[in-house]
């Protein structure tokens, strides 16, 4: 099936640092999606993007649609301690109907 | 904010018995999903429901699973034998609908943990 390959697997910043991750594929998927995960609970939405090249922001997350449709990225600014948990970039193949692809993950940890 | 809600939140079963996963999906949505997550893994896609009947399914979704929408709010995953394999947390997730509309991605409820013993 698809695959996506999201780095890094893990990170480890002081809080006040910029983040950056991001997920890569070798087939073109129309809908990118990031999702924070904390412990016990499902999959918030972060961002949702549908168009190559789109940049959008959320607060101090922005994330982009890849021009070739193969991958996307993951910006936060200014981390705060709340930002720990996993982060999960998903995709939407056309000829996929409705399923999505869920990256690995990205475990973050804030130091305060 | 509307959610998608699930229950129970954790359920222990036997090997080799049935059970059903309940969900509520948001409202207005008329596309429902289960997910499953095992341990320390990525999410996986199990089956999407639309007008009564299951649109897409995975290979993880087998004979052994079935979804029914029994009436106007909630969805069901029925595993009905169960094995040690089917521990992990399972997701129900709806959406508006499908397409390129911004405001329809998926939206997810907080899971059921199943542990098989």
């Amino acid at each position: 099936g698809q695959q996506l390959n999201q780095s890094p697997q893990s990170m480890f910043i002081q809080e006040g640092e910029d983040v950056s991750m991001n997920c890569t594929s070798s087939s073109i998927f129309n809908t990118w999606l990031w999702y924070k995960q904390d412990p016990g609970e499902g999959p918030v939405l972060l961002i949702a993007l549908y168009k190559a090249g789109e940049l959008t922001s959320n607060g101090r997350l922005t994330a982009q649609f890849g021009i070739t449709r193969k991958d996307s990225f993951l910006n936060i600014s200014a981390s705060i301690p709340s930002d720990v948990g996993i982060y999960f970039c998903a995709g939407r193949q056309e000829t996929s109907g409705s399923r999505l692809t869920f990256g690995e993950g990205t475990q973050l940890t804030v130091n305060p | 904010e509307p959610e998608v809600t699930q229950t129970p939140s954790h359920q222990v079963t036997q090997m080799g018995q049935e059970v059903i996963l309940r969900c509520v999906p948001i409202s207005n949505h008329l596309y429902f999903y289960w997910y499953r997550q095992i341990l320390g893994q990525k999410v996986e896609f199990l089956v999407s429901f639309y007008n009564n009947e299951i649109s897409e399914k995975s290979e993880i979704f087998d004979d052994q699973f079935s979804v029914e929408r029994p009436d106007g709010s909630n969805f069901t995953l029925k595993i009905r034998s169960t094995k040690l394999e089917d521990s992990a947390m399972y997701f129900c997730a709806s959406s508006e609908k499908i397409g390129q509309s911004s405001n329809q991605p998926q939206h997810f409820g907080d899971g059921t943990r199943l542990s098989i013993l």
